[in-house]
């Protein structure tokens, strides 16, 4: 089964820039989420879809950030315009939403894009 | 406020130490617990928790969760320094949505 896909894996945008983030959940999940990670930091939940539908959005900066699952399969982030404490890594994770399927809480990362923003 | 607490931050132990790592959380329409372990890279998914008193056990790794008094443990013995890692807790709401704390980073020194 393949895993999360995300491009880019790595990005370095000066400031005012704008980024855009790519992510292919695992087949069948139902569930995405986009986390930034900040170094030293735990992962802190930007989004959260099921199918093309958002869930949260309560820590994303609408001013700036956006993030679309239209077709309810893959999804993009993007920031415009990017500032400097947008540096971090930027993780997509997916979980399935049947209820009785054994790994139905566990979510599943993808390899992440470390953002530099200069 | 959703809120997840884990101690210690960091912690330097020597070869076949044994470690417990603690993680208390406040979480509404809590539904199980998650513990990932992260080296350079992604998360990667070590249990998942949901009934209270139920040890998990995987090699050297274990962990329990008390849903009464909100609070779950990480066991590792006979720690290596391949255990060389950040672990975070992750409570998940019958939502989906999954709160991570910010995780201890725990050096194994040989």
């Amino acid at each position: 089964e393949a895993g999360v896909a995300q491009s880019p894996r790595y990005k370095i945008i000066e400031k005012r820039q704008s980024v855009a983030f790519w992510c292919n959940p695992i087949s069948g999940h139902a569930t995405l989420y986009w986390y930034q990670q900040i170094l030293g930091q735990g992962p802190k939940l930007l989004i959260q879809f099921q199918n093309n539908g958002v869930v949260d959005d309560s820590q994303l900066p609408k001013d700036r950030f956006s993030a679309e699952r239209l077709k309810g399969v893959d999804s993009t982030l993007k920031i415009q315009p990017a500032k400097l404490e947008d540096s971090a890594v930027y993780l997509c994770a997916s979980s399935s939403r049947v209820t009785d399927a054994p790994d139905a809480d566990t979510q599943y990362f993808g390899p992440g894009t470390r953002l530099t923003v200069l | 406020e959703d809120k997840v607490v884990q101690s210690p931050l960091s912690l330097v132990v020597h070869e076949g130490d044994t470690v417990t790592l603690n993680c208390s959380y406040e979480v509404t329409n809590f539904r199980s617990l998650l513990w990932y372990k992260q080296e350079k890279k992604a998360p990667t998914f070590l249990f998942m928790l949901t009934s209270s008193g139920i040890e998990k056990k995987s090699g050297r790794l274990s962990s329990i969760l008390d849903k009464k008094e909100l609070f779950s443990i990480l066991n590792i013995t006979a720690t290596q320094t391949g255990d060389s890692a950040i672990y975070l807790c992750a409570p998940k709401t019958s939502y989906d949505k999954v709160i991570f704390g910010p995780g201890t980073s725990l050096s194994v020194i040989p």
